[in-house]
């Protein structure tokens, strides 16, 4: 079945780096876009980013825009997260979910990112 | 980029219905039809109910409906059920290949 597993979650100091992986299996994943999705404690969803099928086209949302890069491989079926210049407020649960056109039908369960001295 | 408008909780008794509203602008909700909503248990992976304003995916009852008018859509649940209670998210396409997200429902089946 479609799955989206992700990984790379952990502690780290402000300022520091963590990348992120998001794994899939069960779809073709060539033909797919995929969001990274947030959830700080206590606050909502927040849209983090997308990176379509093709890889070409990447956007951010303005709160890490210029401090994460989002990237793909398709051969291993992964999309990446490099989040750089880590800030306390990008402490949450990240989820990666697959784009079907302009809605996303399947979540990984979410992977938690705590950035804290 | 601001979030949608979402009141922060309602609540109903079994068999009633109730409608969630999400608000957003001229830049957001209003020019597209493109609106999702997401269902979310904590500690579970949200949950695709309605996308496109008011299709829903296979497996969704059709107790879950949705609906847009200007700059507001909203989503409707007729029937309410115990395993409803959860938090709901309404999410928009924004333009340039971005989205937006509401603040989050909180539903609770009294």
């Amino acid at each position: 079945q479609v799955q989206l597993v992700e990984s790379g979650g952990g502690v780290v100091q402000p300022g520091g780096s963590l990348r992120l992986l998001c794994a899939a299996s069960g779809f073709l994943f060539s033909t797919n876009g995929v969001h990274w999705v947030r959830q700080a404690p206590g606050k909502g969803l927040e849209w983090v980013a997308i990176i379509r099928s093709d890889g070409k086209t990447k956007k951010y949302g303005d709160s890490v825009k210029g401090r994460f890069t989002v990237s793909r491989d398709n051969s291993e079926k992964t999309v990446y997260l490099q989040m750089n210049s880590l800030r306390v407020e990008d402490t949450a649960v990240y989820y990666c979910a697959r784009d079907v056109g302009w809605a996303s039908d399947c979540w990984g369960q979410g992977t938690l990112v705590t950035v804290s001295s | 980029q601001s979030a949608l408008t979402q009141p922060r909780s309602v609540s109903g008794s079994p068999g009633q219905s109730v409608t969630i509203s999400c608000t957003g602008t001229s830049s957001d909700v209003g020019p597209y039809n493109f609106v999702s909503w997401y269902q979310h248990h904590p500690g579970i992976a949200p949950k695709l109910m309605i996308f496109e304003v008011s299709k829903r995916p296979s497996g969704v009852p059709d107790r879950f409906s949705g609906s847009k008018s200007g700059n507001t859509a909203s989503l409707t649940i007729s029937g309410l059920q115990a395993e409803d209670e959860a938090d709901y998210y309404c999410c928009s396409y924004a333009g340039s290949w971005t989205w937006v997200f509401g603040g989050g429902t909180t539903l609770t089946v009294v």
